[in-house]
Order: structure tokens, then C-alpha cells, then sequence
């Protein structure tokens, strides 16, 4: 079965800093991979996929991702934090044929200035 | 710009009641979904539709019921609302199920008193 892990619920970067939100996945099949943004009183976004192809995934925002077959991993990341960027992240799978997608449970970004 | 409004941002009902959310997609979408999400548990299928009248039970469909009549719009149930249906109930929809992007509604925030 496919899952997604999410590493801390809650994170908290400074203006300026780098952003790393973690999530980590496990899936028999080749998976599709994605990264959505949830801003206050939002629905969600999506930030950037990862289908196939280049590893190395540019979003919106100045986001990016790269999808790690051997850790199973497709961590985001942004170099410099803006306090536009305090939301709720998700991290989501789908695999193979399923017509689902598995969330994570998300991680709440905080920027403080 | 795929547009997929959602019929209230805000309700308030009392316990028995029947209750009907609605999810309207202006892009011709043949993939539709209602989520629910909690603190702490992330995003939760309840159901989703893959064709008109065509539909399939999520992870948590006790309780619900959905209809879809028209191939834009997707109508979720609760056919007697209780005070554990308080949540934030979120519609999506989307080309191919799993392969692409799902778009998002702005959510109801439903509260069963």
C-alpha cells in the first residue's frame, strides 16, 4: 500500500532563511508525486509535481522538490523564506494505476520576522 | 482559469438535519472528489465521482452520500448530520484521477450544533 510521511507537523524558519519541509514516501510502483499549498482560509494549490523525467522539480513561489528514488523521499525546499510563505503544506502520492491520491498529514509553515 | 466554487464558505446546522454541499467545475472535468479535513488528520476522501452517476466510496464514507447528475457538478450529502461531521469539507476535481493536477474548491466550513 502507498503512504506518505510527513516530517514535523509544525515548522518555523526565520525571514530569509532556507525552508525544508520533509515528506517521504513508500510505494511499490514508479509514483507520481506532489506538493500542494494551503494558505489561510483556502482551498489547495498545487506548488509543483513530479511525474517523470528530471528529478529536479521547480514550482511556484520560487519552491522546488526532487524526487530521491533511493531515500523515497521528495523533500521541498526554498532558499530564502517570505512571510507570505506561512501556510499549510501537503505532500501527496499517487501510485501506479490508483485513482487516488495519499495525502500526508501536512506541516504548518511559520516565518517570523 | 479552472474555477471550482463551492456552494457556501460558511454553515451552521443542527444535529438530524439533512444537509447538501455542492461543487460546481467550469472545466469539464470528468473527475470529482469531496475531502474532509481535520487538525492533525490531514485531507480524508469521503468520495469521488470518475463520470456522471458514476461514483466510489473514499476512506470515510459513513454517513455521507453524493450525487452527481450533471457532469460539472457534485453534490455531497450528510442525510442526518451529527455533531462529529464538523469539519472543513473541501471539493476537487481533475482530468484523470492520479495523473493530474486536482483543483480545489475554497472549502465549507460546516458546524453541526
Amino acid at each position: 500500500a502507498q503512504s506518505v510521511t510527513q516530517l514535523g507537523s509544525h515548522v518555523s524558519v526565520s525571514e530569509g532563511a532556507l525552508v525544508l519541509l520533509r515528506c517521504n514516501y513508500s510505494s511499490s510502483v514508479p509514483p507520481y508525486l506532489f506538493w500542494y499549498v494551503q494558505y489561510p482560509n483556502q482551498g489547495l494549490q498545487l506548488l509543483l509535481k513530479y511525474t517523470t523525467g528530471a528529478t529536479l522539480v521547480k514550482g511556484i513561489n520560487g519552491f522546488e522538490a526532487e524526487f530521491k528514488k533511493s531515500e523515497t523521499s521528495f523533500h521541498l525546499t526554498k532558499p530564502s523564506a517570505h512571510m507570505s510563505d506561512a501556510a499549510e503544506y501537503f505532500c501527496a502520492v499517487r501510485a501506479g494505476n490508483n485513482r487516488k491520491l495519499i495525502w500526508g498529514l501536512g506541516t504548518s509553515l511559520a516565518v517570523n520576522p | 482559469d479552472v474555477k471550482v466554487t463551492q456552494s457556501s464558505r460558511y454553515l451552521v446546522k443542527r444535529t438530524g438535519e439533512k444537509v447538501f454541499l455542492e461543487c460546481v467545475q467550469d472545466m469539464d472535468h470528468e473527475n470529482m472528489f469531496w475531502y474532509r479535513q481535520d487538525p492533525g488528520l490531514g485531507l480524508r476522501l469521503i468520495y469521488f465521482s470518475y463520470d456522471v452517476k458514476m461514483k466510489e466510496k473514499g476512506d470515510i464514507p459513513e454517513g455521507y452520500s453524493v450525487s452527481r447528475e450533471k457532469k460539472e457538478r457534485f453534490s455531497l450529502i450528510l442525510e442526518s448530520a451529527s455533531t462529529n461531521q464538523t469539519s472543513m469539507y473541501l471539493c476537487a476535481s481533475s482530468f484523470l484521477a492520479g495523473q493530474e493536477t486536482q483543483y480545489f474548491g475554497p472549502g465549507t466550513r460546516l458546524l453541526v450544533l
